[in-house]
């Protein structure tokens, strides 16, 4: 299993409708991990962070399942805004959040 | 106000030189990070400092050198430059154990 693996997609969501991604990791004493959105030719952004069950933020929910080892991205009343790619990170549990390994990548496009 | 830059945005260059891109970070962060994401998009940690010590080092070759002369500071020195290490290379800050900020990214490409 890869340390941390995401369906790349691309994810054709029409506005409005909601959407949800899946990453899932291999390291179950991973204790905390992230959600950070890139858009094109930009830096990563920290979306949300997951600490325990889950995390709700406005429009997006993230939750976290240890027994099955997954996380999940749920935005919900997509807008065109949200067009971007959306990585799942999981920092190395004996490094603190210090090193970080990153998922490749879910691509999210809002159509009109 | 610039949280973490990188000089310079672009950086094109011929295979076998040598070249360094600059990290600077006014967030007060005691770590820094250099990280790499190559052309299928994958972002990879190469090197993170804390308070100008090494903590971790990847697997890269030893023709990348990083170097921190303060704590804001942590650049990227690349000898021999070749045809593989073309990417987007972004610097990255934190302290202690929390979010990462990261710059807008160094584009490499070696010809």
């Amino acid at each position: 299993r890869k340390e941390v693996e995401q369906d790349p997609g691309p994810f054709n969501v029409p506005e409005g409708a909601t959407v949800a991604f899946n990453c899932t990791y291999s390291n179950s004493a991973s204790q905390s991990f992230f959600w950070y959105r890139q858009d094109c030719r930009k830096e990563p952004k920290l979306l949300m962070s997951v600490y325990s069950s889950g995390n709700e933020d406005g429009r997006f929910t993230a939750q976290l399942n240890r027994a099955s080892q997954y996380i999940s991205l749920l935005i919900r009343d997509s807008k065109l805004s949200d067009s971007a790619t959306y990585l799942c990170v999981v920092p190395a549990p004996s490094f603190g959040n210090e090193k970080l390994t990153f998922g490749t990548g879910t691509r999210l496009t809002i159509i009109p | 106000d610039t949280a973490v830059s990188q000089t310079p945005k672009y950086l094109v260059t011929q295979m076998g030189n040598d070249k360094s891109i600059k990290c600077e970070q006014n967030l007060g962060h005691d770590t820094m990070y250099w990280y790499k994401q190559d052309s299928k998009k994958f972002l990879k940690i190469m090197f993170s400092y804390n308070n100008k010590e090494l903590i971790i080092n990847e697997t890269v070759p030893n023709r990348f050198s990083p170097k921190s002369p303060d704590k804001a500071h942590l650049n990227l020195h690349i000898n021999s430059l070749e045809l593989g290490d073309s990417a987007v290379y972004f610097c990255a800050s934190s302290q202690e154990y929390r979010e990462q900020f990261f710059g807008p990214g160094t584009r490499l490409t070696v010809l």
